[in-house]
């Protein structure tokens, strides 16, 4: 089964709109970390955010937002104007105690913003 | 600080041939994961080192093999190549602590092609 599923392969935005990246995860553990990476063509992985399973506080750092909510297993990302430069693929990723040193990561979201 | 490095940014392959690919971790790092991800799918754990011994094991078969330096540099091995092996390869580096999921910074990968 899958651990972590980004239902959305695609998206296309008008440049300054808004955009909602989904993630939902699965895991039997109480303890887990959440990530999110963003892949521009280059192929590096970026790291944008790290979260615990204990810390539901929702995140902001600039045009970026995360809401956790672990009622519904959800680690969603927001991008609010976007830019053209925010065009990659956007992974999200868990790891959990239980199951050792692993990153599971979904099969991303192709962001594109057009200009 | 120096980011990871990997080596070298490209290669091609024949099936059957073995391979060899080189990362550097970042400064600091102990830890060093490796992902394959092949077109269009998100990255797959194969294996990690901490402290120069292998600390967790992804699906993948023996003819994958790695290393970790006293320097915390490690390599991938690949025997055997398939078709399938062709993927981007990515190295990650954390700074390892027993029980704790730190976050993983990754380089910018080696593109194996497998003809």
């Amino acid at each position: 089964a899958q651990k972590v599923t980004q239902a959305q392969t695609e998206i296309s935005v008008v440049e300054k709109e808004d955009v909602t990246l989904d993630c939902v995860y699965e895991t039997r553990d109480t303890t887990y970390y959440l990530f999110w990476y963003k892949q521009p063509p280059s192929g590096e992985l970026v790291f944008l955010i790290r979260r615990n399973s204990f810390d539901e506080q929702n995140e902001i750092s600039g045009r970026y937002s995360w809401n956790f909510q672990k009622s519904t297993s959800s680690f969603n990302f927001t991008i609010t104007a976007s830019q053209v430069v925010d065009s990659a693929v956007y992974f999200c990723a868990l790891s959990e105690i239980r199951t050792g040193n692993q990153f599971y990561f979904g099969t991303g979201t192709s962001l594109t913003v057009i200009p | 600080e120096t980011g990871v490095t990997q080596s070298p940014t490209h290669l091609i392959k024949t099936r059957g041939q073995q391979v060899t690919l080189r990362c550097s971790s970042q400064s600091g790092h102990n830890t060093v994961s490796w992902y394959q991800q092949a077109l269009g799918q998100g990255p797959q754990f194969i294996f990690q080192y901490y402290r120069e011994e292998e600390n967790g094991r992804g699906n993948f078969p023996p003819r994958f093999s790695g290393l970790q330096f006293p320097n915390y540099s490690s390599e991938l091995n690949v025997n055997a190549l398939e078709l399938d092996d062709s993927a981007l390869y990515l190295c990650a580096s954390s700074a390892g602590t027993s029980g704790r999921r730190e976050t993983q910074y990754f380089g910018p990968g080696t593109r194996l092609l497998v003809l």
